[in-house]
């Protein structure tokens, strides 16, 4: 596609729902992000793929959380038991590569809602 | 680890040039970006440094001190439209985390007329 994909853009759950969130990253991207951005702050790195490999996962906040990129395209983002701390804006980006000088291109986001 | 900071807001009128000044401490250095985020859009890319010195790139410019740890962003000629939140990042060097990014918390522009 054009760009970064995500789906939803909104999600309202209720507190102990598990959620998953899609991201279909720019065509031919070979690394792909997830962050959280709460309101008023900069992304925070969560997980990093290259092609299907998770290459990096130290952002995760717990064991909860967890992702998976199984064919090197889209990934899922999965969050299990939700709790009301875990409402934000969860976004994905994709880069060509991981080399240094690429940019990352952000998706518009999923808005998670715990109620 | 990475320590990004830059002012919380900013307010500049229409047609003038303003500065927006990002510094950092990390445990290593591999890159330094800046992105635009409009309210309620997605962060878009504007500039890259990795070298020390000035990037132009039309009204925007980025400049990279890696000795001070320091890098600005120089907005020309200023629009409406430039009212926005400005993102400075940091990525890693070397090892698990390498190609993340670590993200200031932003700085919000107000452009005034």
């Amino acid at each position: 596609g054009a760009g970064v994909s995500q789906s939803p853009r909104y999600k309202v759950t209720k507190r102990g729902q598990d959620v998953a969130l899609r991201c279909d990253p720019i065509s031919g991207h070979v690394s792909l992000y997830w962050y959280r951005q709460a309101l008023g702050q900069g992304p925070e790195f969560l997980t990093y793929f290259n092609y299907e490999a998770q290459q990096d996962k130290s952002g995760l906040p717990n064991d909860r959380f967890s992702a998976e990129r199984p064919e090197g395209s889209i990934s899922t983002l999965t969050i299990q038991r939700t709790e009301q701390r875990d409402s934000a804006m969860y976004r994905c980006a994709s880069s060509p590569s991981g080399t240094s000088n690429q940019p990352q291109h952000f998706g518009d986001g999923t808005r998670l809602s715990i109620l | 680890g990475q320590n990004i900071d830059q002012p919380t807001e900013m307010t500049a009128t229409e047609g003038a040039i303003v500065q927006i000044n990002c510094t950092y401490q990390t445990s290593g250095f591999n890159g330094l970006f800046w992105y635009q985020q409009h309210a309620g859009e997605a962060p878009t890319f504007l500039s890259y440094n990795v070298l020390d010195g000035l990037e132009e790139k039309g009204r925007f410019s980025s400049f990279l001190s890696r000795s001070k740890g320091y890098s600005y962003l120089l907005l020309k000629e200023l629009q409406m439209k430039d009212s926005a939140s400005y993102l400075c990042a940091v990525r890693g060097h070397s090892g698990a985390g390498s190609y993340q990014l670590t993200f200031g918390k932003g700085t919000k522009l107000s452009v005034i007329p």
